[in-house]
């Protein structure tokens, strides 16, 4: 069965610390791995796009990196306004149509 | 802002009632999908169309129905309204409907059923 897993389920950062959120998938294929930001009561906002393992994507503070089973959103010094939950989907290889299946997320909370 | 619209924002009414959810996608997108996001469920897929075809079927309830129109929007009816069925809805676009299209997603329609 596809499977997405987002690890740690919630995470507090120091202004300037930075860390790495972990999304670990398991499906029958890849055909993308997705990033999204989700603030409260807002829709998700596209972050990254990767398709195969050693991809990596650069917005800002932000790094994607995708490896065979697993994606890292690397976040380097942030800020409060980064403040969000960062949810990881991933698009199976079976099928013509374009479901995504959905991590649970990570909530990141960076306190000044 | 991705440039999808949702309305309502909110929404709030009784169990066995029934309401309608719209979307209009991305400039120049064919391709809407629906989205349902619980506290306890996560986004979970509920259906795509393209071009106003039916593409895929996900976790969508028999009571759940959508359909895309000529113009490209989209329309999402629940009915036989249920506690459970309060959660965000959401809309997003892709081009075509492709494999690995990115989706952008519209801004959310809150439905809370009494």
């Amino acid at each position: 069965e596809d499977q997405v897993t987002q690890s740690p389920e919630a995470l507090r950062l120091q202004e300037g610390e930075s860390s790495s959120l972990n999304c670990s998938y398991t499906v029958s294929g890849l055909r993308g791995l997705f990033w999204y930001r989700q603030d409260p009561g807002k829709g998700p906002e596209f972050l990254f796009t990767l398709y195969s393992a050693g991809e990596e994507k650069e917005k800002e503070r932000l790094k994607a990196t995708l490896t065979k089973k697993e994606s890292f959103l690397h976040i380097t010094a942030p800020k409060p306004e980064d403040s969000a939950t960062y949810l990881c989907a991933v698009r199976p290889f079976s099928g013509g149509y374009n479901k995504l299946i959905f991590g649970a997320g990570t909530r990141l909370a960076v306190h000044p | 802002d991705s440039g999808v619209t949702q309305t309502p924002k909110h929404l709030i009414t009784a169990t066995g009632q029934r309401v309608t959810l719209r979307c209009s996608p991305r400039s120049g997108d064919l391709s809407v999908y629906w989205y349902q996001q619980s506290l306890d469920q996560g986004l979970q897929f509920l259906i795509q169309y393209y071009n106003g075809e039916e593409r895929a079927k996900g976790n969508i309830l028999e009571r759940f129905s959508a359909q895309q129109f000529p113009d490209l929007h989209s329309e999402l009816n629940l009915s036989s309204l249920e506690l459970g069925d309060s959660a965000l809805y959401f809309c997003a676009s892709s081009p075509r409907g492709g494999p690995g299209e990115t989706q952008y997603f519209g801004p959310g329609t809150r439905l809370l059923v009494l």
